[in-house]
């Protein structure tokens, strides 16, 4: 089955800076990967996802950029600012056709961002 | 429109005690999947249901771990003879369903502890 690890674990950045959150997976198969935020006590929520057919995506200061060829995928946070402080999930499913609605998760990364 | 919603928020039981956790998903989707969640860890997957096919238990670690759904609405996740281990944050998701990977909705979770 599909095995996705999450780097780091932990990652403090000063207000203003950039994050950056990798991922890698094992199976060739996955083309769909999504990223959730999960604020403390709250539930994770979609922040942004990409599939295979394109390398990167942007939504404001959030960018996700996957290379398939060597099964890793990343979330770059520009400008960080306090409310960005949360743990961030990546996730890779099949995207279509058997299995593809079982997504797995990576372990999380919690992210402070430093006022 | 309303989210999913899961009750209990909390559930504190003794070992040996059988607990039930329950989910509402947003109306008109087909697809709902529950998660465990231990403490800083991710989100492993449980099981899956979509519309009146066969679920996709694959993900249940034991057989005290059994879950229903009626039709295509309230989802309950069942723990027989509850143990330490099982204590952590049941996170119930709903999605579009059909072919191919979608956004996945996630409930506010039930933290169940075991004593």
């Amino acid at each position: 089955g599909e095995n996705v690890e999450q780097h780091p674990s932990t990652l403090s950045v000063q207000e203003g800076d950039s994050a950056v959150i990798k991922c890698t997976y094992s199976d060739s198969a996955s083309n769909y990967f999504p990223w959730y935020k999960q604020e403390l006590g709250k539930r994770p929520q979609l922040i942004i996802d990409i599939r295979s057919n394109v390398g990167e995506k942007k939504d404001q200061r959030i960018a996700v950029t996957l290379n398939k060829t060597a099964k890793h995928f990343s979330l770059h946070i520009t400008e960080t600012q306090p409310e960005d402080s949360a743990v961030y999930f990546c996730a890779a499913s099949r995207g279509s056709g058997a299995g593809s609605y079982q997504l797995t998760f990576g372990k999380g990364t919690k992210l402070s961002v430093i006022p | 429109g309303a989210g999913v919603s899961q009750s209990p928020s909390n559930k504190v039981t003794e070992k040996g005690k059988d607990v039930e956790l329950r989910c509402d998903p947003i109306s008109g989707h087909t697809a709902l999947y529950w998660y465990r969640q231990r403490l800083g860890q991710g989100l492993e997957f449980l099981i899956y249901f979509q519309g009146n096919s066969a679920p996709d238990k694959s993900g249940l670690p034991s057989d005290r771990f059994s879950a229903e759904r009626t039709g295509e609405s309230v989802s309950t996740l069942t723990i027989q003879r509850t143990q330490q281990e099982d204590s952590a944050v049941y996170l119930c998701a709903s999605s579009l369903g059909g072919t191919g990977a979608r956004e996945q909705y996630f409930g506010p979770g039930t933290r169940l502890t075991v004593t």
